[in-house]
């Protein structure tokens, strides 16, 4: 079955530096997502990118993030200088060409900003 | 930030009883509600959604109930099992019509008791 690979699985950094999330979207699908977790808390939408361009982004997405799809296969998701508060898991997700179809979610990456 | 609000935060049912956890979303681009589930650790699972057309949909002992002119929908857990011990988040689609993108509720952490 078809499924959306995130790697690291956890990722530890220093405060102020640079992290680089990365995604394998399902193949055919052509909307990918970040969306994050606070430990215990709801999933929030970061962003979404489709036709190689952002077409929509919440109020967390800031200007330290940035997405990027820089060849066919992969989805990044860059913080640019990280902060304490960006402690969560990152999930990425994936879906189809259409309104009304599933978005398939990764199994996260926890990052821990110390 | 585009709101959904769900309720209760916290849910604990005895084995073969009937879980409800309700959502209120604002206006939407599109008519595709899911709810996800999610297991500690792991990424969220669709778990069943609905496309109203209809007021109810019915998948083995899960159900969702709709009513689009109060916008609200509801989850319903029948003979609930152990198993079903998991957080669950209700999605309603952006108010953007710029792609595919959910807002997710704050979550239900269910307990069921054997």
């Amino acid at each position: 079955e078809p499924e959306v690979t995130q790697t690291p699985s956890h990722q530890v950094t220093q405060m102020g530096q640079e992290v680089i999330l990365r995604c394998v979207p399902i193949s055919n699908h052509l909307y990918f997502y970040w969306y994050r977790q606070i430990l215990g808390q709801k999933v929030e939408f970061l962003v979404s990118f489709y036709n190689n361009e952002i077409s929509e982004k919440s109020e967390i997405f800031d200007d330290q993030f940035s997405v990027e799809r820089p060849d066919g296969s992969n989805f990044t998701l860059k913080i640019r200088s990280t902060k304490l508060e960006d402690s969560a898991m990152y999930f990425c997700a994936s879906s189809g060409g259409t309104a009304n179809t599933e978005a398939f979610f990764g199994q996260g990456t926890r990052l821990t900003v110390v | 930030q585009q709101q959904v609000k769900q309720s209760p935060q916290s849910l604990i049912v005895q084995k073969g009883g009937i879980s409800i956890i309700n959502c209120a979303y604002e206006n939407t681009a599109f008519d595709y509600f899911p709810w996800y589930q999610q297991f500690p650790g792991k990424g969220p699972a669709l778990l069943i959604a609905i496309r109203p057309d209809v007021s109810e949909k019915k998948e083995g002992r899960f159900t969702i109930s709709f009513n689009k002119s109060a916008k609200q929908f509801s989850l319903h857990i029948m003979d609930s099992q152990p198993g079903d011990s998991a957080t669950y988040f209700c999605a309603a689609p952006s108010r953007k019509n710029t792609g595919n993108q959910f807002y997710f509720g704050t979550g239900t952490s269910l307990t069921v008791i054997p």
